[in-house]
């Protein structure tokens, strides 16, 4: 079936380091690629999507690309902050030939030290 | 933003009771969703709900376990009856369409235990 893979299950990191989560996907089709955070006591708020080969999403200074090629939509963002503690979850939307669920990996839980 | 709103955020039960979690989706909404998670892993798929129907449900999703939006009022889980394994957070989410463009809105979960 579909799935998503996260390798990282937990990062730490100080303030203004630079931030890779990667995220890999196995789809039979071609589904559209998200990226989620989940702030404690909270649902998993949308970040940003891309929904075809080589485009690019970004949100709050977080940015992905989807890249068929290598199976990949890897979260980077240049210089993180305390703020964006949280849990990041990878996901695949809805490939509408009878599969209407969206799959999220695991969850890389960020931890960023002032 | 567009708001999902869940109630209960907590309820405590006893094994073998009977629960129903409540889920009020953003109002355009068509497309209704039930994910669990159990503290600090993995979110899961239960089902997903349209036009009255359910669209696609996962093998987490048991015979005790039943969903409806009667007369477009609240997306409902219920569970009956309840086991230890079924405590978790349960979240709602709803989206406009299916289309490869849409996005799920999640509410703040219902956390259940059971006892």
């Amino acid at each position: 079936g579909d799935s998503v893979t996260q390798t990282e299950g937990q990062v730490a990191l100080s303030e203004e380091d630079f931030l890779t989560i990667h995220c890999n996907y196995s789809a039979s089709g071609y589904p559209a690629l998200f990226w989620y955070v989940q702030y404690p006591g909270e649902g998993p708020q949308f970040l940003f999507r891309a929904s075809r080969d080589k485009e690019k999403g970004s949100s709050r200074g977080f940015e992905a690309t989807y890249d068929k090629g290598t199976t990949s939509f890897h979260l980077r963002k240049a210089s993180v902050q305390e703020s964006d503690s949280a849990v990041y979850y990878c996901a695949l939307g809805p490939l509408n030939t009878g599969n209407y669920k969206y799959v999220f990996g695991a969850g890389t839980r960020l931890k960023v030290i002032a | 933003g567009p708001k999902v709103l869940q109630i209960p955020s907590h309820q405590i039960i006893d094994m073998g009771q009977m629960v129903t979690l409540n889920c009020d989706p953003v109002s355009n909404h068509l497309y209704f969703y039930w994910y669990k998670q159990i503290l600090g892993q993995q979110m899961e798929f239960l089902v997903n709900f349209y036009n009255g129907k359910v669209m696609e449900k996962s093998k987490l999703f048991k015979d005790q376990f039943s969903v409806e939006r009667p007369d477009g009022s609240y997306f409902t889980l219920k569970i009956q009856p309840t086991a230890l394994e079924d405590s978790a957070v349960y979240f709602c989410a709803s989206s406009l369409g299916l289309s490869n463009t849409g996005q799920l809105y999640f509410g703040e979960g219902s956390k259940l235990t059971v006892l």
